[in-house]
């Protein structure tokens, strides 16, 4: 069970817009730690897509955009291109445990 | 162009050691995630730019990363290895003031089987 949550699989048409969530808690992302976010095809190695809870690498294209809010963050995609197909991962800090925590993963397919 | 390249993974028996390399471009914080075959990305640990260092509970007091004082290699030394420490780790290079990833290098398998 991760610490943070995120819905196992996802899937929308292409050109249309998609959603994904990650939910923590306060010793997380509702603690004030950032979000930032991956994506991974075929367990290749992973890309960074977002940072700081809404900051883009200079690669990354400006249709994909990230906010958060209380103890919970998201991810957005307009106009979805099959390769955008992939897992998306949401990674934070935890005081808790005082290390680096991941989401479980979205499975994103592009109809 | 910043590159981290990991090596060092192998077959090892349960209970056994190995220790993997990451070489980097500089002292960057470096951090060591692995991933089992159809699973999600798992952290593992993080060494600061400044040497603070960070352990996931699932390998705390089994694993120390470290670094070499002079050149950018950093490493993780795998003590007491069980089946389930089996996967693919990569190591990967911080964004400057925020615990994230930037620059993944490729896996190198690590596999505890007997």
């Amino acid at each position: 069970q991760s610490v943070l949550t995120q819905p196992p699989s996802l899937s929308g048409a292409p050109g249309q817009r998609v959603t994904i969530s990650c939910t923590g808690s306060s010793s997380n992302i509702g603690g004030g730690y950032d979000v930032h976010w991956y994506h991974q095809i075929a367990e290749t190695t992973p890309q960074l897509l977002i940072y700081g809870n809404s900051h883009r690498p200079s690669e990354v294209p400006d249709r994909i955009s990230a906010s958060k809010s209380g103890t919970s963050a998201s991810l957005v995609i307009t106009g979805l291109q099959s390769d955008d197909e992939g897992i998306y991962y949401c990674q934070s800090f935890d005081d808790s445990l005082r290390g680096v925590v991941f989401g479980g993963g979205t499975k994103l397919t592009v109809l | 162009e910043v590159q981290v390249v990991a090596s060092g993974g192998d077959l090892v028996r349960p209970g056994g050691s190995l220790r993997l390399s990451c070489a980097a471009s500089a002292f960057d914080d470096i951090y060591w995630v692995r991933q089992a075959a159809g699973k999600g990305l798992e952290w593992v640990s993080l060494i600061e730019a400044p040497g603070d260092t960070y352990y996931a509970q699932s390998v705390k007091g089994r694993f120390t990363i470290s670094r070499d004082s002079s050149r950018p290699y950093f490493y993780l030394q795998m003590n007491s290895l069980r089946p389930d420490d089996t996967a693919v780790y990569f190591c990967g290079k911080g964004v400057s003031g925020h615990w994230a990833i930037e620059t993944w290098g490729q896996g190198t398998p690590v596999t505890v089987s007997s």
